[in-house]
C-alpha cells in the first residue's frame, strides 16, 4: 500500500518556539493531505485539510496563526507549531489521499509526538 | 453536526474470545465508513464498506455495514494478545468532501 512518512517522530521543545513536522508520500502523489491531532486516549481530531498549491482549510476552534500548513507540492505538507506552549503538546498525525484510490481512503503516517516544556 | 459513535468505550477479553465493536453514524451526504486499528502509532487501514449488506472479511476479522440503520460492526473472532489495540471508525461523506468523521475509538485489551 502506499507509504506516509513524517518526520520528526518525536519532538521536545520549550514554551515560545516553533516547531515544523512534515508529512511526505513516497510513492505516490497527494494533491491533498490531512492534519489531526490526538490526545492521550482519546480519538484523532481533524485539524486542517491541506490543499497542494492552496491555502489549508482549517476546522473550527483551530488557530490558522497558531498552527501554520504549507503544501508547497504534491508530495509534502508542513505544519509548524508557532509560539508552542505545554497544552499543545499532542500527538500529531498526517494523512494522505492517493488520487488513485477510493474517495475515502486515506494512509497514515507514523505520527509525531510533541512536548513542550 | 455529523457525528460518529462508538461502544463500547474499552472491552478487556480473553485470548480465543469472539468480540463485536459497534459504530453508529449521522454523517450528510455518507459516502463510506472505514475501520481501522491504531496499536502506538498511527491508525493502519482494515476496511472500507460502502454497500449495505455485504461482509467483508480479512482472516479473523470481518465487518458490514446497514446503511438503513446507520450502524456497522466489527467482529474479532479467535482473538490474540496481538488484536489489543484501540479500533477507530471513521465515515467519509458530510459537506466538506473530503473529510473523515472519526468515532471515539474502542479500546481493546486481549489477555493471554
Amino acid at each position: 500500500g502506499a507509504v506516509v512518512s513524517q518526520h520528526p517522530s518525536w519532538v521536545i521543545c520549550k514554551s515560545g518556539t516553533s516547531v515544523k513536522i512534515e508529512c511526505r508520500s513516497l510513492d505516490f502523489q497527494a494533491t491533498t493531505m490531512f492534519w489531526y491531532r490526538q490526545f492521550p486516549k482519546q480519538s484523532l481530531m481533524l485539524m486542517a485539510t491541506s490543499n497542494e498549491g492552496s491555502k489549508a482549510t482549517y476546522e473550527q476552534g483551530v488557530e490558522k496563526d497558531k498552527f501554520l500548513i504549507n503544501h508547497a507540492s504534491l508530495t509534502l505538507s508542513t505544519l509548524t507549531v508557532t509560539s508552542a506552549h505545554p497544552e499543545d503538546s499532542s500527538f500529531y498525525i498526517c494523512s494522505a489521499k492517493d488520487p488513485g484510490q477510493a474517495l475515502e481512503e486515506q494512509y497514515f503516517g507514523p505520527g509525531t509526538r510533541l512536548t513542550v516544556t | 453536526e455529523d457525528k460518529v459513535v462508538q461502544s463500547p468505550l474499552s472491552l478487556v477479553v480473553h485470548e480465543g474470545d469472539t468480540v463485536t465493536l459497534n459504530c453508529s453514524y449521522e454523517v450528510t451526504n455518507f459516502r463510506s465508513l472505514l475501520w481501522y486499528k491504531q496499536e502506538k502509532k498511527a491508525p493502519t487501514f482494515l476496511f472500507m464498506l460502502t454497500s449495505s449488506g455485504i461482509e467483508k472479511k480479512s482472516g479473523r476479522l470481518s465487518s458490514i455495514l446497514d446503511k438503513k440503520e446507520l450502524f456497522s460492526i466489527l467482529n474479532i473472532t479467535a482473538t490474540q494478545t496481538g488484536d489489543s489495540a484501540i479500533y477507530l471508525c471513521a465515515v467519509g461523506g458530510g459537506n466538506a468532501g473530503n473529510m473523515l468523521t472519526f468515532g471515539g475509538g474502542t479500546r481493546l485489551m486481549v489477555k493471554p
